[in-house]
């Protein structure tokens, strides 16, 4: 049973730039949570998506935008990017909209912004 | 606003004692917490909960106490081992997300 899968690992992008950040969720969990984990932070909630709709929001401006899929997958779309966008992004998948206590995350995907 | 607190960011101990991590809260209506374990190029994995009626739970090695009184939680690793070396959070639930701690790294030597 594969579980929550991230692509890619890693990435290099130039300030300015648009970056698309890809999710599949744990076989049967239809839910998808993006976190951004900064260097010595806790991971920090961007937003939810289900039933392909955004469903909660975290404190982070509008160039954070996501998408998700009939099969359940998600984007993470991240646009003019900031140096301050480097982070480690985590993917969180659960079954059926509510508080995340049964979240599985993902590797996550190191985005480095120069 | 941090609501999740973790004051220690590293803590050392030796194999085969006990590892404390602690965790403070500030909101009172959060009534379920849990503690993630992270290793370096792995995402957060699931390892013990607690429910706010409860004020221990245990499960092998780990288990983690809640004084609802004094909003602290703690994690209790008993006997510490060298691949529980890792990066710990403490986490509530709220509503559609997860609230978390700024995390403790956990190095236990031979």
């Amino acid at each position: 049973d594969a579980g929550v899968t991230q692509s890619p690992t890693h990435l290099i992008k130039t300030r300015g730039q648009q970056v698309t950040l890809r999710c599949s969720p744990k076989s049967g969990h239809d839910t998808v949570s993006w976190y951004q984990q900064a260097l010595g932070q806790g991971p920090q909630f961007i937003f939810q998506y289900y039933e392909e709709e955004e469903r909660q929001r975290g404190n982070f401006p509008d160039r954070f935008s996501g998408h998700q899929f009939p099969n359940y997958s998600s984007e993470l779309n991240v646009n003019a990017l900031l140096l301050g966008d480097s982070a480690l992004y985590l993917c969180a998948s659960s079954l059926g909209q509510g508080t995340n206590t049964e979240a599985f995350f993902g590797q996550g995907t190191r985005l480095t912004v120069v | 606003d941090q609501q999740v607190k973790q004051n220690s960011p590293s803590l050392s101990v030796q194999e085969g004692r006990i590892s404390i991590l602690n965790c403070d809260y500030t909101n009172s209506m959060f009534d379920y917490f849990l503690w993630y374990k992270k290793y370096p190029a792995e995402g957060p994995t699931f390892l013990i909960s607690i429910s706010s009626i409860k004020d221990k739970n245990e499960d092998g090695r780990f288990t983690v106490f809640l004084n609802k009184s004094a909003k602290h939680l703690s994690l209790h690793i008993v006997p510490s081992q060298p691949g529980d070396s890792a990066v710990y959070f403490c986490a509530a639930p709220a509503t559609d997300k997860l609230i978390f701690g700024t995390g403790t790294r956990l190095q236990v030597f031979p």
